[in-house]
């Protein structure tokens, strides 16, 4: 079955410090790929998506991700952390040879920042 | 920008009851969807929908069932509820066409059953 695996379930970095978010899916048809956040009793944002028109993909508050065809990688990057980037994040990735709009996610990273 | 409202942000009920979760989409999408959220399992798709009318089983089903009868509203009933199904459930609707559409999240509801 296809998936998609992030790397670490807890992650902590100093404030000012890089982020980096690991993410892997496992088709050699690369899928349409997402990032999400979510934030203490919300739902789900969408930070970014890669829909194969650029491989570095920039979305909201700052994060970018980069494609890695040879990797099957989509790693969710942060120059600087900031308290305000305290969050859970959710790689998922729509393999559309289903023939489907599924989501299917990561088990998501839990990011923490320390001051 | 789209608006993915659920009923209620929090709900607690009893063991046996029937509960019902809205959830409605205020940008004509076609796709709409049901998850639950629990620590370390990340989320699981209960159903989906395609079309009014229309539904299928997502990877846990059990327990559950849907009803769409309009394209902008999609329910998630439990039609005996059971302590195991205490958890967060969020809703997302998505457009068709090109599979590299989003899905769009409401808040969630957390649901607690005594």
């Amino acid at each position: 079955a296809q998936s998609v695996t992030q790397l670490g379930s807890h992650v902590s970095v100093s404030e000012g410090a890089l982020v980096l978010l690991r993410c892997n899916y496992s088709s050699s048809v690369p899928p349409y790929l997402f990032w999400y956040v979510q934030y203490p009793n919300q739902g789900l944002q969408l930070l970014l998506k890669y829909t194969s028109a650029a491989t570095l993909v920039k979305g909201i508050n700052g994060f970018e991700a980069e494609f890695k065809k040879s990797e099957t990688s989509f790693h969710l990057t942060k120059p600087s952390a900031h308290m305000s980037d305290a969050a859970e994040y959710f790689c998922a990735a729509i393999y559309s040879g289903a023939g489907s709009y599924q989501l299917t996610f990561g088990k998501g990273t839990k990011l923490s920042v320390i001051p | 920008d789209v608006k993915v409202t659920q009923s209620s942000r929090y709900l607690v009920k009893r063991t046996g009851e029937k509960v019902f979760l809205e959830c409605v989409q205020d940008m004509d999408h076609e796709n709409m969807f049901w998850y639950r959220q629990d620590p370390g399992l990340g989320l699981r798709l209960i159903y989906f929908s395609y079309d009014v009318k229309m539904k299928e089983k997502g990877d846990i089903p059990e327990g559950y069932s849907v009803s769409r009868e309009k394209k902008e509203r999609f329910s998630l009933i439990l039609e005996s509820a059971s302590t195991n199904q205490t958890s967060m459930y969020l809703c997302a609707s998505s457009l068709q066409g090109a599979h590299n559409q989003p899905q769009h999240f409401g808040d969630g509801t957390r649901l607690s059953i005594l």
